[in-house]
């Protein structure tokens, strides 16, 4: 059974920090790995999407990198701001689920002015 | 409307009411999934709509009834709910099948319904 494991469960930090939250999963046969964001008390946001072939994803301020073979993905917030702040997700797909995704149970992150 | 939208966003009803939530998606998908989200619990995948059939249901009790109509709309029908049913229910989207020049298999999510149970 894949299981996903994100650490730190919560992080703080000032506000201009670069930051990196973790993302681990135990079954290296992945589809593809995806990042979201949530914002208390609403839905999710995707920021990433990683195909299982790519070795890195980056839109603006956001990097995401995969390595299949150790089962892990990190997620890099450049020059964080206070409007970063929310829970951030990562959910994979395993190769012979469907269209299933397993999350992890986030990373808290909050970026003080 | 754009995206994934849900309604109601909120709700509160006893034990022996039934209610439906809706889902719309906008985006063109043939997949469409009911998710729970429980106070520090991860995201729990409940139905998994492909092409209107479905193909995933993770041993979801029989009071949550999902109908999919079509590949635009999702509904869950509650009915005899209980308490700890109460949570954040998500709806997503996604374009599953090949299509050349498009971000695979990418779930969008709606705002979510926030469900309290009496």
């Amino acid at each position: 059974k894949q299981e996903v494991t994100q650490i730190p469960a919560a992080l703080s930090v000032p506000e201009g920090e670069n930051l990196v939250l973790n993302c681990s999963f135990t079954d290296s046969a992945i589809y593809n790995l995806q990042w979201f964001r949530q914002d208390p008390g609403k839905g999710l946001t995707s920021l990433l999407l990683i195909q299982s072939s790519q070795r890195e994803q980056t839109s603006g301020r956001l990097n995401a990198s995969l390595d299949k073979s150790s089962g892990r993905s990190t997620l890099y917030i450049a020059a964080s701001q206070p409007g970063d702040s929310a829970t951030y997700l990562c959910a994979v797909k395993k190769e012979t689920s469907g269209s299933r995704l397993t999350f992890g149970e986030g990373t808290q992150l909050t970026v003080n002015p | 409307e754009t995206g994934v939208t849900q309604t109601p966003r909120h709700l509160v009803m006893g034990m022996t009411n039934k209610k439906s939530l809706k889902c719309e998606q906008h985006l063109g998908h043939n997949a469409m999934y009911w998710y729970k989200q429980s106070a520090k619990k991860p995201l729990e995948l409940m139905f998994v709509y492909n092409f209107k059939e479905q193909t995933e249901n993770n041993s979801v009790p029989s009071r949550f009834s999902p109908e999919c109509p079509n590949s635009s709309h999702l509904f869950l029908h509650l009915h005899t709910l209980q308490p700890e049913d109460s949570a954040l229910y998500l709806c997503a989207s996604s374009q599953e099948a090949l299509a050349s020049g498009r971000a695979l298999n990418e779930q969008f999510f709606g705002p979510g319904t926030r469900l309290t149970v009496l």
